[in-house]
């Protein structure tokens, strides 16, 4: 296992176009997460995901942004209609179902919107 | 709420040189504590982790030690070398039933020859 893949790394769309991201976690991890990191700061939760069910949201997740998890496997995340102050940084980790069991992190998204 | 305060950056050391950076929080109950740490051009990585109080994480020759008194979490290194030099991140987890983390602002540590 290569570890948490995210495509693209690299994402640059003008404003007010639908972006979708990518993540395939490593294969037994049945949580998934979502995170934003804006420049300067560190990641900030968005949602998770336990199998195909998403249990948990951040207010930081406004209604422009879905989160699916189809087959509890890969994970896709939409944003609708971007803003300037969607550029960001897009993290995707995964995790066992254990408690307080470690997270492994991808390279990244890093979306700028025009 | 869950909270994080990090030693703002950038630091620059010399080689061998001491390192602390300082991290404290703010959180119910009995979180555990990570340092995480983001090498130029790949993704966060975990260099060490804490469950309870008094635990010591170590990894790579850095520590860090749960202080429940004093709510902080500083990360060590006794001499550091040129490969440390990368963004290091504070984080605490096991306060939501996700699991997720609340992330410090992260500090970037520069270690010249």
């Amino acid at each position: 296992d290569t570890g948490v893949s995210q495509n693209p790394r690299h994402k640059i769309t003008k404003r007010g176009q639908n972006v979708t991201f990518r993540c395939d976690p490593i294969s037994e991890h049945n949580r998934l997460y979502w995170y934003r990191q804006t420049l300067g700061q560190g990641p900030e939760f968005l949602t998770y995901f336990q199998n195909e069910a998403q249990l948990e949201k951040s207010r930081l997740l406004s209604d422009r942004f879905s989160a699916e998890r189809p087959k509890g496997s890969f994970s896709t995340l939409e944003i609708q209609r971007t803003e300037q102050g969607d550029s960001a940084m897009y993290l995707c980790a995964s995790s066992l179902w254990a408690d307080r069991s470690e997270a492994f992190f991808g390279q990244g998204t890093r979306l700028t919107v025009v | 709420g869950n909270s994080v305060t990090q030693m703002e950056g950038p630091v620059t050391l010399s080689e061998e040189a001491f390192l602390t950076i300082n991290c404290t929080y703010t959180a119910t109950g009995y979180p555990s504590l990570f340092w995480y740490v983001q090498y130029p051009g790949e993704g966060l990585q975990l260099l060490l982790k804490a469950t309870k109080a008094d635990d010591k994480g170590s990894n790579k020759g850095f520590e860090a030690t749960y202080r429940k008194e004093t709510t902080s979490f500083h990360l060590e290194k006794g001499s550091v070398q040129v490969s440390d030099s990368a963004v290091y991140f504070c984080a605490l987890g096991g306060q939501t039933g996700a699991n997720n983390l609340f992330f410090g602002t992260g500090t970037r540590l520069t270690v010249i020859p």
